[in-house]
């Protein structure tokens, strides 16, 4: 059964930093180009980021460019997202979400998403 | 970015009513489109993908046509659990950028 955890939020002020870990189970995640999408309080998905299958290489919204970074250990079966200079707006719960393709480097739609894991940037 | 623009923002409909949601992109996507439903305080779950493919477990009343930039996603009959908002997300390039979603309540 696939299953794909989130750790790591919680409450912090701005400016500071966050890691965010999704433990996937039930699969390997070697192979799939893994991608974080977050939703602020009553508002609409927004996609944050994606790490190719092989880690050759990662994309951003523009709204967490140069802040916010992707990362994957497949030792681990675990995807992160490493969230730096943190503003109130970046207040939302953050998804691990796994695409329905692999092993190449077209997106897909996604067919498994985390429970998710809130992220309050507030002083 | 392709931009996805959905319509409308909310509808309120009955029970056994037929409804359409409209998604529409700034730049044709082929038919590299997904639709999720979402109900509140849970992750979204996929109902079509490929614009008119329908994911294995959901109801036949789930329907998705469209190609181009211009999609839809249709509820033949809504039943009592399809109270929820749906989301349209193109994947034709990164980034994968979803609608601003549509709300469906009970009129």
């Amino acid at each position: 059964q696939v299953q794909l955890v989130e750790s790591g939020g919680g409450v912090v002020q701005p400016g500071r930093s966050l890691r965010l870990s999704c433990a996937a189970s039930g699969f390997t995640l070697r192979g799939y180009a893994m991608q974080w999408v977050r939703q602020a309080p009553g508002k609409g998905l927004e996609w944050v980021a994606v790490i190719l299958y092989d880690g050759s290489d990662e994309y951003y919204a523009d709204s967490v460019k140069g802040r916010f970074t992707i990362s994957r250990d497949d030792s681990k079966n675990t995807v992160f997202l490493q969230m730096n200079s943190l503003r109130t707006d970046d207040t939302a719960v953050y998804y691990c979400a796994r695409p329905a393709g692999f092993g190449d480097h077209l997106p897909y739609y996604f067919d498994s998403w985390g429970q998710g894991s809130l992220v309050t940037v507030s002083s | 970015d392709i931009q996805m623009t959905q319509s409308p923002s909310a509808l309120s409909a009955s029970v056994g009513d037929r409804v359409t949601i409209t998604c529409r992109a700034s730049q044709s996507i082929t038919n590299w489109l997904a639709w999720y439903q979402q109900k509140p305080g849970k992750a979204p779950n996929l109902l079509i993908y490929q614009a008119s493919s329908l994911e294995s477990g959901v109801p036949s009343r789930f329907s998705g046509g469209g190609s181009g930039t211009e999609f839809t996603l249709t509820i033949s009959s809504l039943q009592p659990d399809d109270f929820a908002t749906y989301y349209c997300q193109q994947y034709n390039s990164y980034p994968g950028t979803f609608g601003q979603g549509t709300k469906v309540e009970i009129k």
